[in-house]
């Protein structure tokens, strides 16, 4: 079975903080994604990459910025937390292929809180 | 623009009884269609998917979805509802010269026992 695991389920942090959200695939996985969960919203694609050191900008990137150092970890960094970033946190994996054509495995997501 | 909807926010259905989560979508071409599931505090789960063929598409945990072109609808059903089938179901499409998917705002399933 794909795994994806997220390094944390819950963060509190300050605004102005610097905010670190990793993921890992274990199935050698070339695209990788991360969306943040809004209720009313759904899902909303922040950036994704499909190679090692490859990313594209989803639809709200924003406030937002992404590392692909490994091809097995992908992550999400808020380099200034705002509290508008408050929300759920979901990393997301696909076999090779045409990312939007193929089974997206998701990790257990991370909510975030900002105070 | 392409996108897919979930015209329900909400959805209750007593135990034992056929369950349908609606989605529509308006993307171009032939679109790929799925259905995700959410139990609450996990990550998403894929149920089906429609790539072409059979527009009845069976997935996991007995649910099923039918593609209906002319009304450009792809609903998710299940004859039988289970309360642990409560969750929020998300229906997803491909968008043409993108590389992601487009989500629906999600439905929450209720089961009542």
């Amino acid at each position: 079975d794909v795994k994806v695991t997220q390094s944390s389920r819950y963060l509190v942090k300050r605004t102005g903080e610097k905010v670190f959200l990793e993921c890992v695939q274990d199935m050698d996985h070339e695209n990788m994604f991360w969306y943040r969960q809004d209720p009313g919203l759904g899902l909303r694609l922040i950036y994704f990459s499909y190679d090692v050191k490859m990313k594209e900008k989803g639809d709200i990137p924003e406030g937002y910025s992404v590392s692909r150092e490994k091809k097995e970890r992908f992550s999400l960094i808020l380099e200034s937390a705002s509290t508008n970033q408050t929300s759920m946190y979901l990393c997301a994996s696909t076999e090779p292929g045409t990312g939007r054509r193929e089974t997206q495995y998701f990790g257990p997501g991370t909510r975030l809180l900002v105070l | 623009a392409q996108s897919v909807a979930q015209p329900e926010d909400q959805v209750n259905v007593a135990e034992g009884n056929p369950l349908t989560v609606k989605c529509t979508y308006s993307v171009s071409g032939n679109p790929y269609l799925f259905w995700y599931v959410q139990y609450p505090n996990r990550g998403l789960q894929f149920l089906l998917k429609y790539i072409t063929g059979d527009n009845l598409v069976k997935g996991s945990y007995g649910f099923e979805a039918e593609f209906n072109k002319s009304q450009t609808s792809f609903h998710l059903k299940k004859p039988s509802a289970l309360v642990s089938d409560s969750a929020l179901y998300f229906c997803a499409s491909d968008q043409t010269g993108a590389n992601n998917l487009f989500f629906g705002t999600g439905t929450r399933l209720t089961v009542i026992p």
